[in-house]
């Protein structure tokens, strides 16, 4: 885990409002998966980004989730207008340009009240 | 429809002895397969990997064995130590050509070591 930073750790929403989770990769990583996961599953991938561009976003629900990975700064994961059903902890890895190895962040466990 | 299946949800040893932790996919284009270990409130943290054209990759105490023909691997964890108490998942990736990697999971076995 060490290197991939998360912030915040735990975030609290009410119904409608919106959540924005940030992921720094670690030094030298370009690439960055999120994914969540819900009580008592496996993580499940979201979204895949390089620099400025998403390349995979197979697995983010249509509506209210979008991602951002800008040149400067840490990718953003945004959920808008969140409901109870988005209460889970969501994980981002890094990755180097090349090869299937992914180092996790320690995640943000979003509690919608 | 779940691709990667861990079968037991939760397994107990004894301090010494060995671990066992079996993971079976449906996919045939998988061709990369990791096991993560998750301790609460932190995230995953990579332990071992082995690639479909090997059966068996080893690192220390950690060794991964994979049955192509029966899309079958386990985790062999000897001797078991109770700091290896943890969620163990099997993840396994496809990759086409490009650079995406994403990683399809398993639920998770939670080994208990017990001293």
């Amino acid at each position: 885990n060490a290197g991939v930073m998360q912030n915040p750790r735990h975030l609290v929403r009410r119904r409608g409002q919106e959540a924005r989770l940030r992921c720094s990769p670690m030094k030298g990583h370009s690439h960055v998966y999120w994914y969540r996961q819900l009580p008592e599953e496996g993580l499940k991938f979201m979204v895949y980004l390089q620099k400025e561009n998403i390349i995979d976003e197979s697995g983010m629900p249509k509506e209210r989730f979008s991602a951002e990975f800008p040149k400067e700064g840490p990718s953003i994961l945004r959920i808008q207008q969140v409901v109870r059903g988005d209460s889970a902890a969501y994980f981002c890895a890094s990755s180097p340009p090349f090869g299937p190895g992914q180092y996790f962040g320690p995640g943000t466990r979003l509690t919608v009240t | 429809d779940q691709q990667v299946k861990q079968n037991s949800p939760s397994l107990s040893v004894q301090e010494g002895r060995i671990s066992i932790l079996n993971c079976d996919y449906t996919n045939s284009m998988f061709d990369y397969f990791l096991w993560y270990k998750k301790y609460p409130a932190e995230g995953p943290t990579f332990l071992i990997s082995i690639s479909s054209i090997k059966d068996k990759n080893e690192d220390g105490r950690f060794t991964v064995f994979l049955n192509k023909s029966a899309k079958h691997l386990s985790l062999h964890i000897v001797p078991s130590q109770p700091g290896d108490s943890a969620v163990y998942f099997c993840a396994a990736s496809t990759n086409s050509g490009g650079s995406n990697y994403k990683l399809t999971f398993g639920k998770g076995t939670l080994l208990t070591v017990n001293p």
